[in-house]
């Protein structure tokens, strides 16, 4: 089975650039989560959908920052002016809700973006 | 902040010997997972423990929870250079929600 996937693998990019991160879920998992990593802080949440509907943002950095998720499928994470302390590593996963909401299914991860802002 | 923290950081010991991580969180859950994140990978899933469960096993993993002192260890046995990784523990949001809160990490290395 194809796992969660995510492109580009690697971003180098201008400082004011728009960057697009995308992602593509595990087929028939209704949770997506949008992670950052850094060495300084750790592994970040910035965002989570449940069924397509953003439920959390409150970990999402600043209004540079904005994510969708058109459809069951697909979800993309934009930044938009890019600037240099965006440099991480992005990562998607998602997950069953089955069991309901608080049963924490385990979270499937793509192997990240690594965005490098210059 | 709910996010729990691993200790040791950083973890160096010999192939085959035996490896002990613990994790500590700071409210209540209802379960604790561990992952595991080769270098340059995303994060891999390893066990998830009930906050009603002490112990639990996976092949060479052991995980143990005491929620009276709102900690968790995790055990490799007879490790190998192939386990050589970071491991997170990661606690549920609680209150329905199913985000969940990661550790710091430890980072581990076998050597052969």
């Amino acid at each position: 089975d194809a796992g969660v996937i995510q492109s580009p693998r690697h971003e180098v990019t201008e400082m004011g650039q728009e960057v697009t991160l995308r992602c593509k879920p595990i087929s028939g998992h209704n949770s997506l989560f949008w992670y950052r990593q850094t060495m300084m802080r750790g592994l970040e949440l910035l965002i989570y959908f449940n069924n397509n509907v953003p439920i959390d943002d409150s970990g999402m950095p600043e209004d540079r920052f904005s994510a969708k998720m058109p459809n069951a499928s697909f979800s993309t994470l934009k930044i938009q002016p890019s600037e240099p302390r965006d440099s991480a590593v992005y990562f998607c996963a998602s997950s069953s809700l089955m069991g309901g909401r608080g049963s924490n299914q385990p979270q499937h991860f793509g192997d990240g973006t690594r965005l490098s802002i210059l | 902040s709910q996010q729990g923290e691993e200790d040791p950081q950083a973890l160096s010991i010999q192939e085959g010997e035996n490896a002990t991580m613990n994790c500590s969180y700071k409210t209540s859950i209802n379960n604790l997972q561990w992952y595991r994140q080769n270098s340059g990978r995303g994060l891999v899933h390893l066990i998830l423990i009930r906050s009603n469960e002490r112990e639990k096993h996976s092949g060479r993993l052991r995980v143990t929870l005491d929620t009276s002192k709102k900690s968790s260890s995790l055990l490799i046995t007879a490790s190998r250079a192939a386990d050589t990784a970071s491991y997170f523990c990661a606690t549920d949001a609680g209150g329905g929600a199913n985000n969940l809160f990661f550790g710091t990490g430890t980072r581990l290395t076998v050597i052969p």
